[in-house]
């Protein structure tokens, strides 16, 4: 099987822009995360996406949204960009087949955004 | 709220020695415990899980990990270190359903730690 596919590997945008990062879990995997990883902040989950619908949500701003398509591929996108927001993007998949999954989460390489 | 705790920023082993990498955790009811593994410009991939039953969990790449109730540790260890291990490494915690629908794709990771194993 194909791993999780992320799409920009990297990208450099100015502030004020917007960017969208795209990501196509594994084959069969129905629920997408998305994390945010800086030097400073570590690890941290923006939201996960379940059967089209956000159904956790981390402490990120309005600016920072997300969606997912009936192919369970998702986009995350920040709008108005600034400086702190150049960071890995790290999307995760797992199958979520059942109530109770307790599966780990299959990472993609990540998307890499510079924010000058 | 749940919480992982990393108290090391980085742990040097030599090649061939043991090496154990800590993690405590806080968590109400029973934790889902991870460990991860971050090699440079890469993602994270997955090494073990503790959900229930033996106190010592067996992962990829010879990695195993232990975990103690009492002190609400959950401890990487390898028994022959290899410069290959060299990586950041994550202490992640989720915890338990409570619903129709559980918190299975959010993960409260540690801090990382950097493991340095030299020749």
């Amino acid at each position: 099987k194909a791993g999780v596919t992320q799409t920009p590997r990297y990208l450099i945008k100015t502030r004020g822009q917007q960017v969208t990062l795209s990501c196509s879990p594994i084959s069969g995997h129905r629920s997408v995360s998305w994390y945010q990883q800086t030097p400073g902040q570590g690890l941290q989950f923006l939201f996960e996406y379940f059967s089209e619908t956000q159904r956790n949500k981390g402490n990120f701003p309005g600016r920072f949204s997300g969606r997912q398509f009936s192919n369970s591929r998702s986009e995350m996108n920040v709008s108005t960009l600034e400086l702190g927001d150049s960071a890995l993007y790290l999307c995760a998949s797992s199958p979520r087949d059942r109530v109770g999954d307790t599966g780990e989460l299959f990472f993609g390489e990540g998307s890499r955004l510079t924010v000058l | 709220a749940q919480s992982v705790a990393q108290p090391e920023d980085q742990v040097n082993v030599a090649e061939g020695n043991p090496l154990t990498v800590k993690c405590t955790y806080s968590v109400s009811g029973n934790p889902y415990l991870f460990w991860y593994v971050q090699y440079p410009n890469r993602g994270l991939q997955f090494l073990l899980k503790y959900i229930t039953g033996d106190n010592l969990v067996k992962g990829s790449y010879g990695f195993e990990a232990e975990f103690n109730k009492s002190q609400t540790s959950f401890h990487l260890k390898k028994p022959s270190a290899l410069v290959s291990d060299s990586a950041l490494y994550f202490c992640a915690v989720r915890a338990p359903p409570t619903g129709l629908y559980n918190q299975g794709g959010k993960l409260i990771f540690g801090q990382g730690t950097e493991l340095s194993v030299k020749p």
